[in-house]
């Protein structure tokens, strides 16, 4: 039981670079997130899932586009890297059942630069 | 609108001192739940407890203590007897139930613990 895989772990990006950070769980969870880091910032979300087809931004969405085909993977788009995209990004996992909220389960986090 | 507030920035002890982290939320919501997680240096995000919004008990593990006041809006965390390993990032979230089928984390800024040997 793997949890939630992020993949990879360090990313450095020039300005204008695409990529896309990948996000896997084996826990069959409907919801799945995104957060990134800042220092000082605390997490904030940036889009989340509440199944596979369904997706919505969350408070810092701009500069990212994410989909959701399978309950499995969850994977988070750069289309234009920019430097303020610099960010540790982490992925999570969750489950609503009778005890709603306790399902959270995070990745170990992908550092991205962007040069 | 949801906020999680930690007011304390960084805070340094010495080993063996209590230390109490003071988390502050806002939620218009009757049912919400309250979480806790720390980040070591190493960067993952440790999961060490959840709240609900009806379950007003004070929780103990261990070293650790969480004191829920809903009149205050508050949920401190303790840690007794600190050690040098408890240093770390530690978070305050705050969740509600799902609206229309989506959930969301709201968290605080963190508070930088070092523990002094």
């Amino acid at each position: 039981n793997a949890g939630v895989t992020q993949t990879p772990k360090f990313q450095v990006l020039k300005t204008g670079q695409s990529m896309t950070l990948q996000c896997a769980q084996d826990m069959n969870h409907e919801y799945m997130s995104w957060y990134r880091q800042d220092p000082g910032m605390g997490l904030r979300l940036i889009h989340y899932s509440v199944g596979a087809g369904i997706t919505d931004q969350g408070e810092v969405p701009n500069g990212y586009n994410v989909s959701r085909s399978t309950t499995e993977d969850f994977p988070l788009r750069l289309l234009s890297a920019a430097p303020s995209q610099t960010s540790v990004y982490f992925c999570a996992s969750s489950y609503q059942g009778p005890t709603w909220g306790y399902g959270y389960t995070f990745g170990s986090g992908t550092r991205l630069t962007v040069v | 609108a949801q906020k999680v507030t930690q007011a304390q920035t960084e805070i340094s002890v010495v080993e063996k001192e209590d230390v109490t982290l003071d988390c502050v939320y806002e939620t218009r919501d009757t049912t919400y739940y309250l979480f806790w997680y720390k980040q070591p240096p190493s960067g993952e995000l440790v999961f060490l407890i959840r709240r609900n919004s009806f379950d007003e008990q004070n929780e103990i593990s261990g070293r650790y203590s969480w004191n829920f006041q809903k009149s205050t809006s508050s949920f401190n965390f303790t840690i007794t007897a600190s050690q040098v390993v408890d240093s770390a990032v530690y978070f305050c979230a705050l969740s509600d139930l799902p609206q229309g089928g989506s959930e969301k984390l709201v968290f605080g800024k963190g508070t930088k613990l070092t523990v002094n040997p």
